[in-house]
């Protein structure tokens, strides 16, 4: 079993939906969760940032920990073209490496 | 530009060889981390150096092999190179351990033929 699960996609919605994409974890030591972002031919860049339970937003864009279910969640408002891309949640505890899921492919179509 | 170095961008080269494939991370940043991403298995964690010395390793290959230098940079070796190697190959740097987040470069897309 992979210590992150991620739906692979692909996912293709509308302009203007809200988008959610989903990741679970195993590893219960996990502390920090994070979300990138990776267009075609570039390398993932980091979008949101969760310590722990929580919610976070960052403009159009929240990320939810339910650490009780082991559950991670990104929420897109109002979608973009511009937001389609492949969507990585990430994971790690103390010092060690981050694990990733295997990225969802979203598709924003005009 | 993220501020993270990777050369070559594209490789192209025979089963059975070895290539070298180089990053300099960002300026500040004292952790390097390697990467292989394949459309099948995601982003597989490899290896991790922090200021010259191994810290991690994931499932990296005893064909691969990787070094930080005392200027920072790293490099991984890959030898004996099979199909199965064909992947983008992500270098990631970061200042101290992962909680700053990590800062990837561009790849380097190997194909071995």
């Amino acid at each position: 079993q992979k210590e992150v699960e991620q739906d692979p996609g692909p996912l293709s919605v509308p302009e203007g939906a809200i988008v959610s994409l989903n990741c679970t974890y195993s590893n219960s030591a996990f502390q920090y969760f994070m979300w990138y972002r990776q267009y075609s031919r570039k390398g993932p860049e980091l979008l949101m940032y969760t310590y722990s339970s929580g919610n976070k937003e960052d403009g159009r864009f929240t990320a939810q920990v339910d650490k009780s279910s082991k559950y991670i969640s990104l929420f897109i408002r109002d979608s973009q073209p511009s937001d389609s891309a492949t969507y990585l949640c990430a994971a790690f505890q103390g010092a060690q490496k981050l694990v990733f899921g295997q990225g969802t492919r979203l598709t924003i179509n005009p | 530009d993220s501020g993270v170095t990777q050369t070559p961008k594209h490789l192209i080269t025979a089963t059975g060889q070895r290539v070298t494939l180089r990053c300099s991370p960002r300026s500040g940043d004292l952790s390097v981390y390697w990467y292989q991403q394949s459309l099948d298995q995601g982003l597989q964690f490899l290896i991790q150096y922090y200021n010259g010395e191994e810290r991690a390793k994931g499932n990296i290959l005893e064909r691969f092999s990787a070094q930080q230098f005392p200027d920072l940079h790293s490099e991984l070796n890959l030898s004996s190179l099979e199909l199965g190697d064909s992947a983008l190959y992500f270098c990631a740097s970061s200042v101290g351990v992962a909680e700053d987040g990590y800062t990837f470069g561009s790849g380097t897309r190997l194909t071995v033929v």
